[in-house]
């Protein structure tokens, strides 16, 4: 079975800039998940995703974060303009379904300067 | 404020000892806990995890306690062994509930010495 894959695998932008992160999850997983973690901070969910629908962004900062889910498979994550306090491992993460276990890609590393 | 709580930050271990890691939680409607281990460059790897109904679940050189009345868990690892040199979260969820997502500690780093 095939992992949860994520592109780019580094990024570094100046502040005020625009990104874009995506991500394939496991096929046939209903939910994804896009998880940010500061370095020495644990993961923190920004938004979940069941099927193409939005079941949870109460975390993500709507100002500048952006995020979908097309035709209920891939997904992106889009940050316009970006911060230095933005500097972050992206993760994304999909699962069968709500309750289940995830699996985690390898992550996207941001770095604002 | 912070529901999920690892206090220490790294842990030093020789080969062949018990390592425990120590997890505390807030939030007594979580009622799934799973711990994962997360190598550098890596994503985080799913471990092993523990229902609220029981109180140890134990998979190989893994075992995970669960002391509801006093909002901790901890993860045993019976031999030790320098491969499993890494960064542990523990995380917490509402498996009952509508959202499934998951809440973690900062994670603590293990390091497991020849």
């Amino acid at each position: 079975e095939a992992g949860v894959a994520q592109s780019p695998r580094y990024k570094i932008i100046e502040k005020r800039q625009s990104v874009a992160f995506w991500c394939n999850p496991i096929s046939g997983h209903a939910t994804l998940y896009w998880y940010q973690q500061i370095l020495g901070q644990g993961p923190k969910l920004l938004i979940q995703f069941q099927n193409n629908g939005v079941v949870d962004d109460s975390q993500l900062p709507k100002d500048r974060f952006s995020a979908e889910r097309l035709k209920g498979v891939d997904s992106t994550l889009k940050i316009q303009p970006a911060k230095l306090e933005d500097s972050a491992v992206y993760l994304c993460a999909s699962s069968p379904g709500q309750g289940y276990g995830y699996t985690f890609g390898s992550g996207t590393r941001l770095t604002v300067v | 404020d912070q529901q999920v709580k690892q206090n220490s930050p790294s842990l030093s271990v020789q080969e062949g000892r018990i390592s425990i890691l120590n997890c505390d939680y807030t939030n007594s409607m979580f009622d799934y806990f799973l711990w994962y281990k997360k190598y550098p460059a890596e994503g985080p790897t799913f471990l092993i995890s523990i229902s609220s109904i029981k109180d140890k679940n134990e998979d190989g050189r893994f075992t995970v306690f669960l002391n509801k009345s006093a909002k901790h868990l901890s993860l045993h690892i019976v031999p030790s062994q320098p491969g499993d040199s890494a960064v542990y979260f523990c995380a917490a969820s509402f498996y009952g509930g509508s959202q499934g997502n998951l809440i973690f500690g900062k994670g603590t780093k293990l390091s497991v010495k020849p």
